[in-house]
């Protein structure tokens, strides 16, 4: 099984909302990953977890709180987003940290939020 | 500090016909090397790698690669594309900091 699963797939929220995303693997993975990806363009790196901690903090504004309850889940915490928030969150897992072979990183299919 | 060229941002095409997506990379450590695909409305999908042994890397629907140490390349080719190849088309390298970095992606737009 090599399935990342996100949900949920849409979102729309005010800019006073609270809301979360959620991502689940049970591939073993111990790195597990959160991208905000706006159109046309790659994925930009926000969070990591390894080993259930937070590895990687891309310099992500406060709005966004993630957490890593076991090492098959991951959640993203939204509050008080702006509308430039609005773009395909992705999830994703790997092997671990270690770099090279074990960096390849298997994807969710995203959420695709929208702030009002 | 390693970085990842996409030489070109749109590449149309018809049916049938080869098809070319050049990647160029920067690294100054040992590089791993991927290319993942997007379809619309989807997440990425990882469609080859290449990690260390054989310089030519297949995938299962047609695509090959190949690692091109000197010229620092790897170029995503397929022989003959079809409708359902349209998507979005992204090449990454892993190097030692447990990152993956991005090319900023080629659009593959198959024409019947």
């Amino acid at each position: 099984d090599t399935e990342v699963t996100q949900t949920p797939k849409h979102l729309v929220m005010g800019m006073t909302n609270k809301k979360s995303l959620k991502c689940e693997q049970h591939m073993g993975h111990r790195a597990m990953y959160w991208y905000k990806q706006k159109a046309k363009k790659p994925p930009e790196l926000m969070f990591v977890y390894s080993y259930e901690k937070l590895s990687i903090n891309e310099s992500v504004p406060s709005r966004f709180s993630p957490e890593c309850p076991n090492s098959s889940l991951l959640n993203l915490h939204l509050h008080a987003l702006q509308p430039e928030d609005s773009a395909l969150y992705l999830c994703a897992s790997s092997q671990g940290l270690a770099g090279g072979p074990f960096n390849e990183q298997y994807f969710g299919p995203g959420t695709r939020l929208t702030v009002t | 500090a390693q970085s990842v060229t996409q030489l070109d941002s749109q590449v149309p095409v018809f049916e049938e016909a080869p098809v070319e997506l050049r990647c160029n990379y920067s690294s100054s450590v040992s590089v791993y090397l991927f290319w993942y695909v997007q379809y619309p409305n989807q997440g990425l999908q990882l469609l080859l790698k290449y990690l260390s042994g054989s310089t030519l890397v297949e995938s299962i629907n047609g695509f090959e690669a190949e690692f091109n140490k000197s010229q620092t390349s790897f170029h995503l080719r397929k022989p003959s594309v079809h409708i359902s190849d349209t998507a979005e088309y992204f090449c990454a390298v892993s190097g030692n900091t447990g990152k993956l970095i991005f090319g900023q992606g080629t659009t593959l737009q198959v024409k019947p």
